[in-house]
């Protein structure tokens, strides 16, 4: 079996602050996504990826920047932290149309 | 508006009860259907899956789907407390776009 692995688990930052996430896959998968969970709520579609540097928009992009320069990974950059950002963000990895596995995430707090 | 709405917010049964969630889709575009399953402080997981009209049923859990109505639902027969976790449906097209949608979640508590 495969694992997502998100860095780091915890990420605290200022205000204003340019932060990034980082998501390795090794189930050679496709596709890839970022996604973002507010406490107790459903997903929300941030980036996601067909491709080694494919990158499509999701419903949440704004303030938000993506790169995927491997097939293996994945990363998603906060351009200027906000106080009402503080969340856990979710990376995943599928083929096409089939199951989403999900790294452990990383829990985003601004300061 | 959501693309992907799920009922209710949160539910209450008893052990051993039918819990029964709700979900529907405004695109006209998909037609894959998901369920995730969220416990408390971990990731989700897919519990079951429905790309075709009609039921699909895996020990205690059935899925239904609707594509006229693009509506799916998902029961859970004899509820346990390790039912007790966050569901999330979640809709895909298997032409077109790559998105993977998923809804606000319903919060599934089983009182013992």
């Amino acid at each position: 079996g495969g694992i997502i692995t998100q860095t780091p688990k915890f990420l605290i930052g200022q205000e204003g602050q340019k932060l990034t996430l980082k998501c390795q896959q090794n189930f050679n998968h496709d596709t890839m996504y970022w996604y973002r969970q507010d406490s107790g709520k459903g997903l929300r579609l941030i980036y996601y990826s067909i491709t080694e540097n494919d990158l499509q928009k999701g419903d949440l992009s704004e303030g938000y920047d993506a790169s995927r320069e491997k097939k293996s990974s994945f990363s998603l950059t906060v351009t200027s932290a906000q106080k009402n950002e503080m969340a856990v963000f979710l990376c995943a990895s599928s083929i096409r149309n089939t199951e989403v596995f999900f790294g452990k995430g990383t829990r985003l707090t601004v300061v | 508006q959501q693309k992907v709405q799920q009922s209710p917010e949160s539910l209450i049964v008893p052990e051993g009860g039918m819990a029964s969630l709700n979900c529907t889709s405004s695109d006209r575009n998909v037609d894959y259907f998901w369920w995730y399953r969220q416990h408390s402080g971990k990731s989700p997981k897919m519990l079951m899956s429905i790309f075709s009209n009609g039921e699909k049923e895996e020990g205690r859990f059935t899925v239904h789907l609707n594509k006229a109505s693009l509506h799916t639902s998902l029961h859970i027969r004899d509820s346990q407390p390790s039912d007790s976790a966050l569901y999330l449906c979640a809709a895909s097209a298997s032409s077109g776009s790559w998105q993977l949608i998923f809804g606000s979640g319903t919060q599934l508590t089983v009182m013992p």
